[in-house]
């Protein structure tokens, strides 16, 4: 079945840096969802992408879908420490999650 | 927005006893709900797709007399834990779809078995 890998597994910045995240699947999807879990919570939607090679901002992440549907992006310009949680794709075809990466920002 | 509403949101039960946990979608109908199993620091690992009116499909290893799923109506699904042991203490938290293609699948918030 589908697999979606994603690195990387931590990841711990100065308040400031960006940060990126990357999700790989084995198989051309559909689509890709993104959600954040923040610590203690439960994941919350951020953004699907569905056309080959789209790109979507959501005023500091920008999102990105490979031209081959199989590997997309989230990057966060100049983190925050609100921005700490884990990041966690998703593909549409079931629904299955990439491990995640878990964002810590440093103050 | 979307509510996926999840009780009971923690539980202590003692082994061999059983857990019922629910999930409603408050102003939606949900024909699917996706329900996973996430321990500490990991990610949600899908048990099972429940499916309104019909048996629920499980992912290989997760064993359906187990963790049986129940999804009766357009607006609830159930998990129950049978003969609960340590080992099935986690963090259970369901989804669902409220709209259209493009929509994201809203969660519950949680529950987490504690088993004694």
């Amino acid at each position: 079945g589908q697999q979606v890998m994603q690195i990387p597994q931590y990841q711990h910045v100065q308040e400031g840096e960006d940060f990126t995240t990357y999700c790989n699947s084995s198989t051309t999807l559909s689509n890709i969802q993104w959600y954040k879990q923040r610590p203690g919570g439960h994941p919350v939607f951020l953004i699907q992408l569905v056309k080959s090679g789209e790109v979507k901002k959501q005023k500091r992440l920008t999102f990105q879908f490979g031209e081959a549907k199989k590997n997309s992006s989230l990057h966060i310009t100049a983190t925050q420490t609100t921005d700490v949680g884990t990041y966690f794709c998703a593909g549409q075809n079931d629904m299955r999650f990439g491990a995640g990466t878990r964002l810590t920002v440093k103050p | 927005g979307a509510v996926v509403s999840q009780h009971p949101s923690w539980v202590i039960c003692k082994s061999g006893t059983s857990v019922k946990i629910e999930c409603r979608s408050l102003d939606f109908q949900a024909t699917t709900m996706f329900w996973y199993r996430q321990f500490p620091k990991q990610s949600l690992m899908l048990m099972a797709t429940s499916n309104e009116g019909s048996k629920a499909t499980y992912e290989q290893g997760v064993e359906k007399d187990k963790f049986l799923i129940n999804h009766a109506s357009l607006t609830l699904s159930t998990l129950t834990v049978t003969s609960a042991h340590p080992e099935d203490s986690s963090f259970y938290i369901c989804s669902a779809r409220a709209g259209a293609f493009n929509y994201g699948y809203t969660f519950g918030s949680g529950t987490r078995l504690t088993v004694v």
